[in-house]
């Protein structure tokens, strides 16, 4: 049974390009989240969704960060006219149903904006 | 707002039994659940408490205290690879509207022989 699954695993991108991130959960899994994780920090929550539906983005940065979970594949987070404060570590976690204690996480996307 | 602290860093032997405190301040959280990172890897779940008291799972425990919002982790027979970082994370109620995890500040595992 794969496990949470994301790529690029390493993504560096001029400011100014979009950087799109992928994320699949595992299989049976119908919720997803989005946590950024700078370096020597904690994780900080992005944006919980269900398939077709954003549940609480309340962790979005207001502007050029979206998300999305589409009926068939991988969710996307996109984040559009990159600055170098977006370099980050992307992390993608899904769940069961609404069990939030138990999340289990895909190996993450270390964005680099020069 | 919502936080939850830890201590930075902490140091212990082989062998030997350490003990990762969890302090939050916001009424807000049901649960606590503890992740394990690796060198920045996937964050790997340990342990979830929904009630208070002592969890239990092989040579890891978790405890919870809602009244004095205050939890640990508990790692016995430490082990060299058990050196990483630990990050308690506060989670919401059950069914509720959102099922977001609010991550502590975490704790920097070293083990030394």
């Amino acid at each position: 049974n794969a496990g949470v699954m994301q790529n690029p695993r390493h993504l560096v991108r001029r400011r100014g390009q979009e950087a799109r991130l992928r994320c699949s959960p595992m299989k049976g899994h119908s919720h997803v989240y989005w946590y950024r994780q700078l370096p020597e920090e904690g994780l900080k929550f992005m944006v919980y969704l269900q398939k077709e539906n954003i549940i609480d983005e309340s962790g979005m940065p207001k502007e050029r960060f979206s998300a999305e979970f589409p009926k068939e594949g991988p969710s996307i987070l996109r984040i559009q006219q990159v600055v170098r404060g977006d370099s980050a570590a992307y992390f993608c976690a899904s769940s069961p149903l609404m069990r939030a204690e138990t999340q289990y996480f895909g190996p993450g996307t270390r964005l680099l904006v020069l | 707002g919502q936080s939850l602290e830890q201590p930075s860093e902490v140091t212990a032997v082989e062998g030997a039994i350490v003990q990762i405190n969890c302090t939050y301040q916001t009424s807000g959280f049901y649960g606590l659940s503890w992740y394990q990172q690796h060198d920045g890897g996937a964050p790997t779940f340990l342990s979830y408490n929904g009630l208070d008291g002592l969890e239990e799972t092989g040579r890891f425990s978790s405890f919870l205290s809602r009244s004095d919002s205050y939890g640990y982790l508990l790692l016995q027979e430490l082990q060299m690879k058990d050196s990483a970082s630990y990050f308690c994370a506060g989670s919401p109620s059950p069914g509720g509207a959102t099922n977001k995890l609010i991550f502590g500040t975490g704790t920097l595992l070293a083990v030394q022989p």
